[in-house]
């Protein structure tokens, strides 16, 4: 069964460096999306992604993040200059086509950001 | 804006106990509703969805009615069992939109 994958799983870096995390979404879907979820709080939406561009953002999603398709597969997050408050569980998922509302997730990648 | 809230965790009950994890909605127009689960280790999949008032949502013994006048989306269980143990979200996507607004999550554990 095809499935979301993301890579790395848990990734522990130093505040003010860069972070790139990333997933590869199932094959035949269009639209992508990053959430996250810090420790004890709610899955919040950051971006969505379609047609080699973002089509919606939340206030989270500011000057240091961006997302990107570098090929035919990859859609990854980069977090340029990472904050204390940045740490939290990421989550890359996509779908096929407009308001299915079923949203395909990946495992999720832990950032610990010290 | 849209939001989401759900019966806050975490919730411990015995095998073939019933289950009942609330959730109440904020939302504008007619959103749709789904519940989330994540079993440990793994991404969020989706476990059931309700379109319209009134619509019931079923899967695995699951169920949850949408319910318009009390903007509700309770999800229940007649008998649990050991493997329903995991995270469970409550979300709505707004007519129209693409992105999922969650619950907090509840987490379950179901004891032999």
């Amino acid at each position: 069964e095809p499935e979301v994958t993301q890579t790395p799983s848990h990734q522990v870096t130093q505040m003010g460096q860069e972070v790139i995390l990333r997933c590869v979404p199932i094959s035949n879907h269009l639209y992508f999306y990053w959430y996250r979820q810090i420790l004890g709080q709610k899955v919040e939406f950051l971006v969505s992604f379609y047609n080699n561009e973002i089509s919606e953002k939340s206030e989270i999603f500011d000057d240091q993040f961006s997302v990107e398709r570098p090929d035919g597969s990859n859609f990854t997050l980069k977090i340029r200059s990472t904050k204390l408050e940045d740490s939290a569980m990421y989550f890359c998922a996509s779908n096929q086509g407009a308001n299915t509302g079923e949203l395909f997730f990946g495992e999720g990648s832990r950032l610990t950001v010290l | 804006g849209n939001s989401v809230t759900q019966m806050e965790g975490p919730v411990t009950l015995s095998e073939e106990a019933f289950l009942t994890i609330n959730c109440t909605y904020t939302a504008t127009g007619y959103p749709s509703l789904f519940w989330y689960v994540q079993y440990p280790g793994e991404g969020l999949q989706l476990l059931l969805k309700a379109t319209k008032a009134d619509d019931k949502g079923s899967n695995k013994g699951f169920e949850a009615t949408y319910r318009k006048e009390t903007t509700s989306f309770h999800l229940e269980k007649g008998s649990v069992q050991v493997s329903d143990s995991a995270v469970y979200f409550c979300a709505l996507s707004g007519w129209g939109a693409q992105k999922l607004v969650f619950g907090q999550g509840t987490r379950l554990t179901i004891n032999p």
